[in-house]
């Protein structure tokens, strides 16, 4: 099973509103990941979470603020958006460091849209 | 600077033949490359990867070549089938164990009947 999943499929959300993405997984993999993907763009990362704890933030602005509850979960919280954050969020998941495999699954997305 | 490149937008290849794919990149700190296809509004699907100290690694139709003195790695798809078309995205990671993948900007797949 390979399978990630994330909540929303869709998501409308106003620029005062705050709201949460969730990814879940069971493949017992220790590395998560947030990516945005923009249209015609490639994925870029966000954040990386190894082992439960945050070990990779790009510089992502602060309204965007991520937490690992456990091992299988992980959530993006979003607050005070703007208009150009619009665009498909992936969540993925790795075995994590000390592995002879590095292949990221990723879940189907949430396609925000600010409005 | 884009560190992962795939210079061609798209490709159109007839059913049954190989279709090709291209890929360079230009950080020399890579170590593990992998393609995944996607079709729109859905996550990328994983479909090959390969380890810097490989230079071919083989899984059904589909075989990945990797030449690291010129930090190029193609994708090779035969026979190419109608369920093929779709944008293939070429990624690479750097030497940490939960390093972040860098794509490139991918080649949109049309696989002619």
């Amino acid at each position: 099973d390979t399978e990630v999943t994330q909540t929303p499929k869709h998501l409308v959300m106003g620029m005062t509103n705050k709201k949460s993405l969730k990814c879940e997984q069971h493949m017992g993999h220790r590395a998560m990941y947030w990516y945005k993907q923009k249209a015609k763009k490639p994925p870029e990362l966000m954040f990386v979470y190894s082992y439960e704890k945050l070990s990779i933030n790009e510089s992502v602005p602060s309204r965007f603020s991520p937490e690992c509850p456990n091992s299988s979960l992980l959530n993006l919280h979003l607050h005070a958006l703007q208009p150009e954050d619009s665009a498909l969020y992936l969540c993925a998941s790795s075995l994590g460091p000390g592995q002879v495999s590095y292949e990221q699954y990723f879940g189907p997305g949430t396609r925000l849209t600010v409005t | 600077d884009q560190q992962v490149k795939q210079n061609s937008p798209s490709l159109s290849v007839q059913e049954g033949r190989i279709s090709i794919l291209n890929c360079d990149y230009t950080n020399s700190m890579f170590d593990y490359f992998l393609w995944y296809k996607k079709y729109p509004a859905e996550g990328p699907t994983f479909l090959i990867s390969i380890s810097s100290i490989k230079d071919k690694n083989e899984d059904g139709r589909f075989t990945v070549f990797l030449n690291k003195s010129a930090k190029h790695l193609s994708l090779h798809i035969v026979p190419s089938q109608p369920g093929d078309s779709a944008v293939y995205f070429c990624a690479a990671k750097g030497t940490g164990g939960a390093d972040g993948l860098t794509f490139g900007k991918g080649t949109h797949l049309i696989i002619q009947p």
